[in-house]
C-alpha cells in the first residue's frame, strides 16, 4: 500500500511570505503529526491531528498552524517566514494509537532566504 | 517530563561487525513504549525495532536487538553483521502509553557509518 506522502519535497522561500506544506497519510490511518528537524535542535513536535482535531500541540509560536481534512490529509502553515525556520519538515502518521510506531514521509525541506 | 539522551553523536563500524548505540531515558511512568527509528540519507526515517516497557524481554528484529533495562532507564540498540545499508541516523524514541495521547519524544540521534 502506498507510504506515507509529503508535498513538495523541496521549498525556497523569502523571510516574511506563507507557506504550506502537504501530508497524505497512509490509507486507513486517522493521525497524522508534524516534527521539525534541525540539525541544532534534532526533531522537535509540531502538532498532532486526529479524526480532524488537534490532539495535541508542541512550544512552537502561532505562526505555525495545522489543519486536517475528512480524508485525513494534513496541511501545515507558516505564515511571517523566518531565516530560522529553515528545516526539515516530516509528516508521521499512525492507526491513532502510536504504540506501535509512526510511519514517516520523506519530509519537505524548507530553505527561507 | 520526559527526556531521551543518546550520548554518541557519532560511531563508525567495519562491515560485517557488531555496534551498540546507547540510549538513555527520564520518565516518572511505569508503562511506556520505546522505539529505535534509522534515518538514511534519503531522509525518510524509517521504524527499526520496538520495546514495551511492561514486557522483560528485549525485542529483537532480524540483525536488530535491544538491551533494555527499565531499572536504569537504558535501551541500546546492537547491530550485527553491519551492512553497508545500515549507514543513518539513529533516534531513539520514547512515548507514554497511548492513553496519554502525548507525542513522541525523540532523542538528538546517532550518526553511524559503516566503512566497508
Amino acid at each position: 500500500k502506498a507510504g506515507v506522502t509529503q508535498t513538495p519535497r523541496y521549498l525556497i522561500k523569502t523571510r516574511g511570505q506563507q507557506v504550506t506544506l502537504s501530508c497524505s497519510p497512509i490509507s486507513g490511518h486517522r493521525s497524522v503529526s508534524w516534527y521539525q528537524q534541525t540539525p541544532g535542535q534534532g526533531l522537535q513536535f509540531l502538532f498532532e491531528y486526529f479524526s480532524e482535531t488537534q490532539r495535541n500541540k508542541g512550544n512552537f509560536p502561532g505562526r505555525f498552524s495545522g489543519r486536517q481534512f475528512s480524508n485525513s490529509r494534513s496541511e501545515m502553515n507558516v505564515s511571517t517566514l523566518e531565516l530560522g525556520d529553515s528545516a526539515l519538515y516530516l509528516c508521521a502518521s499512525s492507526a491513532g494509537t502510536e504504540t506501535y510506531g509512526y510511519t514517516f514521509g520523506s519530509g519537505t525541506r524548507l530553505t527561507v532566504v | 517530563a520526559q527526556t531521551v539522551t543518546q550520548s554518541q553523536p557519532e560511531m563508525s563500524v567495519q562491515e560485517a561487525e557488531t555496534v551498540t548505540l546507547s540510549c538513555t531515558y527520564d520518565t516518572s511512568e511505569n508503562n511506556y513504549y520505546l522505539f529505535w527509528y534509522k534515518q538514511p540519507p534519503s531522509r525518510q526515517m524509517i521504524l527499526v525495532i520496538r520495546q514495551e516497557a511492561y514486557k522483560q524481554q528485549n525485542a529483537t528484529e532480524n540483525r536488530f536487538s535491544v538491551n533494555f533495562q527499565k531499572a536504569a532507564k537504558s535501551f541500546s540498540l546492537k547491530i550485527s553483521d553491519s551492512q553497508l545499508g545500515d549507514t543513518a541516523m539513529y533516534f531513539c524514541a520514547f512515548m507514554k502509553q497511548w492513553t496519554s495521547y502525548d507525542k513522541v519524544i525523540f532523542g538528538p540521534g546517532t550518526s553511524l557509518s559503516v566503512i566497508p
